[in-house]
Parts: structure tokens; sequence; C-alpha cells
């Protein structure tokens, strides 16, 4: 069964307008991390923000910030003031920590492209 | 920066040939992971490395292998290349501290022709 789901394959956003690109995920694991990553056309993977399950505020990095809502399973990333240089593939994953440990690797889902348009 | 880089960063190669692909980070991680990334995808993960020569297999292990005889050093070999490996690799690391995100390094674009 798929563990991460990125339903959105592609999107485009005004830019200077936000723009929220979807995550659903799935586990029985208690304790587990989500992450975002941006790939731009260069293609190096950068790491956005985290969000644990025992989190009680949602994550904030800059105009990046994460919607968890726990029941619901789902991890949005929120973009505020979308700039031209969002523009890229974004990746959100899983660790599911007590099957795969502290250091298990990540689940990734398959993405959504965004464009940014000026 | 997570001082991770890959070699080389790109290679062309046929059919039946053996290619390694090299990993090396100068921050003395423990953890090492090889993901491979196809369109439609996502990153799937090959094997990773959880200390000097002991690995483990990860979700499309088949038709690669992995040694790890130094900290920093982590290699990923496909002893006969065939087209269904052609992708881009990434070679990762795990952040120990916070939230113990992965830090990836450039990618390699391999072509089996």
């Amino acid at each position: 069964a798929q563990k991460i789901t990125q339903t959105q394959p592609g999107m485009f956003v005004q830019e200077k307008e936000a723009v929220t690109l979807d995550c659903t995920y799935d586990t029985s694991d208690p304790s587990y991390g989500l992450f975002w990553y941006k790939q731009p056309s260069s293609g190096e993977m950068i790491f956005l923000i985290y969000q644990g399950s025992y989190d009680q505020q949602n994550a904030t990095e800059g105009r990046y910030s994460l919607n968890f809502q726990k029941a619901r399973k789902s991890a949005n990333l929120v973009i505020s003031a979308s700039q031209l240089g969002d523009s890229a593939m974004y990746f959100c994953a899983m660790r599911e920590v007590n099957y795969g440990g502290s250091q298990g690797n990540l689940i990734f889902g398959k993405g959504t492209k965004l464009s940014v348009k000026p | 920066d997570a001082g991770i880089t890959q070699s080389p960063r790109h290679k062309v190669t046929e059919t039946g040939t053996p290619v390694t692909l090299r990993c090396h980070q100068t921050e003395n991680h423990r953890y090492m992971y090889w993901y491979r990334q196809d369109p439609g995808h996502g990153l799937r993960l090959i094997h990773y490395s959880y200390g000097v020569k002991d690995t483990d297999k990860g979700e499309v292990s088949d038709g690669y292998s992995v040694s790890r005889s130094k900290t920093e050093d982590f290699l990923l070999t496909l002893e006969s290349a065939t087209s269904s490996q052609t992708s881009v690799y990434f070679c990762a690391i795990n952040q120990l501290a916070g939230s113990g995100e992965q830090y990836f390094g450039p990618g390699t674009r391999l072509t089996v022709t």
C-alpha cells in the first residue's frame, strides 16, 4: 500500500499568492516524522521543513509552513507569497521511527511539480 | 552543506557492463543511503548502511550491491547494468541533530544504453 500520496502531479500559482501542496500518509507507527523537500530544475534535493508526530504545533520555516492534521493523516505544505524561484518539484516524505528506528529511511511520495507564473 | 559528494556526476554505459558509483562524506555520519529517482516514482531506497561493513537492503535492491569499508565512502555497484537501471542516483546521510532530516548529494545521472 502506498504510504505517501501526493495527488497533484502539477500545479500552477500566481506570483505572490499562497499555494498548498497536498500530502497524505499511511502508517500504524505512533511515532513518525514528516518531511518536505524541494527539487529545482538543477536537480539537487533541498530539505524544507519537518513535522514530528507528537509536535503540538504546526512547523514553520520562513515562507513554508506545514498544515499537520493528524486525524486525517495529512501534512500539507503551504508556501506563502510565492516567488518565481519556488518553481520546482516538491516531495513529501515520512520516516517511521519505531519500524525504522530514529535513523530509519525515508519513504517518498511521487512529487508535485509547482510552476509559479509571473 | 552536509559535505556529500558523488562521483561520477554523469555516466553513460553499455548494457552488461559493471558500474560503480561513489558517495563520499566528510562529516563522519554513521548512516548513509542510496536512492534512485525515476519519473513518476519519487525517490526509492536501494540500500543503506548503518556503519562500516554494515549494510542492508531497501525497497529496490535487486541488481545492486553496496560496500562500505570506510565511514566516509559508500559505494553502489551495478554488477551488470541493464537499461532499467537508467536513473538518477542520490546518496544521502542522516543529520543526527534536530529532526534527523536526510541531506542529499548532488546526484549521479546514469544512462545504460
